[in-house]
């Protein structure tokens, strides 16, 4: 199986500042590669997919880049509402596999 | 308007079954793969498995012995089935559609989640 390595568990950030979270793959996983949202209580939330790629209705703010074993997710511009725990999920070969999560908290 | 929808037990008891039922719209089940996904204290996000757009499946080697994943294409229902339940089961289960575009794979929409408690 394929092993993503998410970095950092947690962040600790301000409004208006810009964050970076990375995951790293154990293996080439060819950018497929998403991001996801998650608040508590709720579903996880799409955001990027095939690392780069923003869904439909994510604001510009989010952004994601990488290739081969090494992706990472920026948020610009931090709001209130970004306050979550992001994950990340390779979809390039079974049984996909998701990162640790990194729980985001706006100070 | 797609739309995912998962309805299950709150509460089973160990050695017992989980039988959750997705109900989805706004889309065909014919045309998607639809996943599995738990979330639980001890493990995370875990993939489950999958029903193929033509109806077959596969399973995560982990959970194997005691998944089963079915639907129902005319009442737009995907079933999951577990049994032997114990109480490192309990978690929120998950389904979602995966879309394919080109070489992109990957979870677009996902339910809302059951909570499962496993416990006597």
């Amino acid at each position: 199986d394929i092993q993503m390595t998410q970095s950092p568990a947690s962040l600790s950030a301000s409004l208006g500042e810009t964050v970076s979270i990375e995951c790293l793959a154990s293996e080439d996983i060819y950018n497929n590669l998403a991001w996801y949202q998650q608040k508590p209580g709720k579903s996880p939330q799409l955001l990027i997919y095939y690392a780069s790629s923003l869904q439909d209705g994510v604001p510009s703010r989010f952004s994601g880049s990488g290739s081969g074993t090494q992706y990472s997710l920026k948020i610009n511009s931090l709001e209130s509402e970004d306050a979550a725990t992001y994950f990340c999920l390779q979809d390039s070969e079974y049984p996909p596999t998701f990162g640790g999560g990194t729980k985001l908290e706006l100070k | 308007q797609v739309q995912l929808k998962e309805t299950g037990p709150g509460l089973v008891q160990p050695t017992q079954t989980l039988s959750i039922t997705c109900t989805v719209s706004g889309f065909s089940l014919t045309s998607y793969y639809m996943q599995w996904v738990r979330q639980t204290p001890g493990k995370g996000l875990e993939w489950m498995g999958f029903i193929r757009s033509g109806g077959s499946t596969e399973y995560n080697s982990e959970f194997k012995s005691r998944l089963s994943i079915s639907r129902d294409t005319s009442k737009n229902q995907v079933f999951l089935k577990m049994n032997s339940l114990k109480t490192e089961d309990t978690g929120v289960y998950y389904c979602a559609r995966e879309t394919t575009e080109g070489s992109s794979y990957y979870f677009d929409y996902w339910g809302q989640g059951v909570m499962v408690t496993v416990s006597s």
